[in-house]
Order: structure tokens, then sequence, then C-alpha cells
């Protein structure tokens, strides 16, 4: 079984552009979270989704990120337009049910923000 | 608020030595408890969890005791392996609320020949 998958794995790009991530996660999880580690600092929660709907987005730090599950399958994370400080890596994780303990991650996207 | 304390890294050890990450939390209620590992060019994994207190997670050779009564649950392994080499994740789950996980700030791991 594929385990969750992030795309790109690398994303270089300048302040003021907007870079898109995308995550894959387990077949048939519901819920799907993204976090985030800036870098020496904790990885720190953005949001959460069951299926399509946002379940907690306490975590996004601005309204310049946009997270979307079209479909309940995949997620996007936009990031429009990027600064300096949103430098980092971005994981998503993955987990069968609201009952279920372990959230499975991802490799992480590393972005840099010139 | 929620939050979790651990050791600051990065730690270097011998082949065979005996490791201890320290790690504390602050929670409400009766948080779970989680260490994953992060190996280089890999994602987070879980290592072990522990769901309540006294509980014994334990998986490789690393185990960690939920200890109430401290906000305990540091990670310890008897003789560490060069493949040991990671980064090294604390992290807490509240029950009954969000099921966003909290994290320490990783402790890296380096472990020589």
């Amino acid at each position: 079984e594929a385990g969750v998958t992030q795309f790109p794995s690398h994303s270089v790009i300048e302040k003021g552009q907007t870079v898109t991530l995308r995550c894959d996660p387990i077949s048939g999880h519901d819920n799907l979270y993204w976090y985030r580690r800036v870098m020496g600092k904790e990885i720190k929660f953005l949001l959460h989704f069951v299926k399509e709907s946002k379940q907690d987005e306490s975590g996004m730090p601005n309204n310049r990120f946009l997270a979307e599950r079209t479909g309940g399958t995949y997620s996007t994370l936009k990031v429009q337009p990027a600064e300096l400080e949103d430098s980092g890596v971005y994981f998503c994780a993955s987990s069968q049910d609201l009952r279920a303990e372990t959230q499975y991650f991802g490799p992480g996207t590393r972005l840099l923000v010139l | 608020g929620n939050s979790v304390t651990q050791m600051e890294g990065p730690v270097t050890l011998s082949e065979e030595a005996f490791l201890t990450i320290n790690c504390t939390y602050t929670a409400t209620g009766y948080p779970s408890l989680f260490w994953y590992v992060q190996y280089p060019g890999e994602g987070l994994q879980l290592l072990l969890k522990a769901t309540k207190a006294d509980d014994k997670g334990s998986n490789k050779g690393f185990e960690a005791t939920y200890r109430k009564e401290t906000t305990s649950f540091h990670l310890e392994k008897g003789s560490v392996q060069v493949s040991d080499s990671a980064v090294y994740f604390c992290a807490l789950k509240t029950q009954g609320g969000s099921e966003k996980l909290v994290f320490g700030k990783g402790t890296k791991l380096t472990v020589n020949p």
C-alpha cells in the first residue's frame, strides 16, 4: 500500500511568487493534516480536513495560505504571495478515522523563499 | 496551552552507548504521547506511543514510559546503532479535542561507529 506522498519534494521561489504544494494521503484515509517546520523550530499544525471539510484550521498563519481538498482525496496548499518567513518544510499526514491514534506522514516539501 | 519540551541537541554517541532523550509535556486532560523519528531524507515515522499513564511504548529497542506524576515521556535505548542516527520528535495529542499533534523541537542524534 502506498504511503502519503507529497509533491514537489523541493521548491525554490522568489518572494511574491505563488507556490502550490500537493499531498496525496493513504487511500481510504478520511483525515488529512498539514504541518510546517520552520528552521530550528517545532513542527506546527496548520489544519485538519475530514474528507473535504476543514475540521480545524486554527494553525493557518494568515490569509496568504489556502488549503483545499476537493472530493476528499488529495489536498493542495497554496501560498500566495510567498514571503521569506514561509520557508520551511511542509508535512502532510493522514489517518483513517478520528479514533485512529496514528498519523502517517509524508516526506515533506522543502520550501525556500528567496 | 499544550506544549512539549524535549532536550536540545545535537546528541552524539558511540555505537552501543545508552541513549536517553528527555521529553516533558504540559497538557489539559490526559494526552496520548508519541515519539516520531525522521531518518535522513525521509518523512516522519511513528516510533512508539502510549495512550495512558504508566503505559510503556516500545519499538526497535526503544522504550518510553508515560509518567503522569512527572509529565514525562523520556525515550531510551540500551545500545544504539549507527542506523539510529536521525531526528527524534516527542509529541502529544489531547483526547476528545482537536486531533492535531503538538511537537517538541526535535533532537538530532548522531551515532558514530
